[in-house]
């Protein structure tokens, strides 16, 4: 496996559901993300790590819970989501936060559908 | 506040050339990026720039101007694989200091016969 890479591709839960994205780069980096991607809105950053550490977290509601168990790995944990929360999950990875220019690399997604 | 815009939409023919535009209000300007992204994929790192002025990279280029706050994307020879949508993010501080990139809706691309 080369890149970043996320598990599931799609995913249909109700809204009482617990489940867990998972997101693995395979370059080496240090940094990680989780972003939103609505239809017609812009890309949303949600959470970042930095070698395992969280350091940022942009006013996410407490139904989506990041974990980061090391620096090739992330998590997003689900838990009773509101059909507004249907979208696209992306994960990204770069060298760290930092280093210029920082550019990040995505997986493909996860394609989240609440009922 | 940080804020991007950027045309919704645009249409181009085979072998020309299109210019996407991209204007932005940031604080702690670092950097603009472009980034490609085929429907149903992931975004793909296209180009940089922090400095004035253009850069080139094959068919693509693209242009920064800081003072106006004013990016460009330009691409050449357009092929059909180059329907897709064109991010604009911008690299600026948050009130904790924290460096993010802050994207723009995209303007989606439609390259035509």
């Amino acid at each position: 496996e080369t890149g970043v890479t996320q598990t599931p591709r799609h995913l249909v839960m109700g809204m009482t559901n617990k489940k867990s994205l998972k997101c693995e780069q395979h370059l080496g980096h240090n940094a990680m993300y989780w972003y939103k991607q609505s239809a017609k809105k812009p890309l949303e950053l949600m959470f970042v790590y930095s070698l395992e550490e969280r350091v940022e977290n942009n006013s996410v509601p407490s139904r989506f819970s990041p974990e980061c168990p090391n620096s090739s790995h992330l998590f997003l944990h689900l838990h009773t989501l509101q059909p507004e929360d249907s979208a696209l999950y992306l994960c990204a990875s770069s060298q760290d936060v930092g280093h210029l220019p920082n550019e990040q690399y995505f997986g493909p997604g996860t394609r989240l559908t609440v009922t | 506040g940080q804020n991007i815009d950027q045309p919704t939409e645009m249409t181009a023919t085979e072998g020309a050339i299109v210019q996407i535009n991209c204007t932005y209000q940031t604080s702690g300007f670092n950097g603009l990026f472009w980034y490609q992204q085929h429907a149903g994929e992931a975004p793909t790192f296209l180009s940089y720039n922090v400095l004035d002025g253009l850069e080139e990279k094959g068919r693509f280029s693209s242009f920064l101007s800081r003072s106006k706050g004013y990016s460009y994307l330009l691409l050449k020879e357009l092929q059909m694989k180059d329907s897709a949508s064109y991010l604009c993010a911008v690299r600026g501080s948050t009130n904790t200091g924290f460096q993010k990139l802050v994207f723009g809706t995209g303007t989606r691309l439609l390259v035509s016969p």
